[in-house]
């Protein structure tokens, strides 16, 4: 099974808002409640940022939110901060076999 | 506040076997949450590997199935995994997570530990 597709990169100016796509199949993306974003600074862990396709965790700014559309999630971050630059995952569960896909990754510039 | 740190060698010949130690503080791993590793090889994207339970039930990602073992030892508050017959593709930093039921849900990870497999 591929991996999910995200763009490669995005960019922004501060207070902008930017969207990260992340697209699978109706057998991952499409079919399950169950995918999540991470935000990753060099060096570091990932860290979760939305779970459940648009819940946010406690600690996580509401400038970031998650959405889908058929088989294409989304996440949007608001308000565009110099700290949200970093690379960011998409994941999804894709049933009782591949289990878990990752996306790519997409770097995310604030100008 | 759970914390998870990996321990294991940092070096590897190929064809050897890697071994990592993933040690729970701050929570019981005999929790209704599930443990893992996810790799992540340099400058490239996230692998899941694979998921224990609590009981010993473990699933891993097909790709690497044949190659991968998942346990967890509930006396020590600890999972680990094993990796056979290790080549260059595996070098990657390793982390471990925990995630609730819903499968993708990785709330909690270690710091990850680079594994380098050369000759």
């Amino acid at each position: 099974q591929s991996a999910l597709t995200q763009p490669r990169s995005v960019s922004g100016s501060p207070g902008q808002s930017v969207t990260i796509s992340c697209t699978g199949t109706s057998s991952d993306v499409g079919g399950y409640k169950y995918v999540s974003w991470y935000q990753q600074h060099p060096g570091k862990a990932p860290k979760l940022m939305i779970y459940d396709v648009t819940n946010r965790p406690s600690g996580v700014p509401d400038r970031f939110s998650g959405s889908r559309s058929g088989n294409t999630a989304s996440l949007t971050i608001s308000g565009l901060q110099a700290e949200d630059e970093a690379d960011y995952f998409c994941c999804s569960y894709a049933g009782s076999y591949i289990y878990v896909l990752f996306g790519g990754g997409t770097k995310l510039t604030v100008l | 506040q759970v914390h998870l740190q990996e321990s294991g060698p940092g070096l590897l010949k190929p064809s050897e076997t890697l071994s990592l130690t993933c040690a729970v503080s701050g929570y019981s791993i005999r929790s209704t949450y599930y443990w893992g590793w996810i790799r992540q090889p340099p400058g490239k994207g996230l692998e899941w590997i694979g998921t224990v339970w609590h009981t010993g039930s473990a699933y891993c990602n097909p790709s690497l199935k044949s190659r991968v073992t998942i346990s967890v030892d509930t006396s020590k508050n600890q999972f680990s995994l094993r990796l056979n017959s290790v080549t260059a593709a595996d070098t990657a930093v390793y982390y471990c997570v925990r995630h609730d039921d819903g499968y993708v849900n990785f709330d909690s990870w270690g710091q990850g530990t680079l594994v380098t497999v050369s000759s």
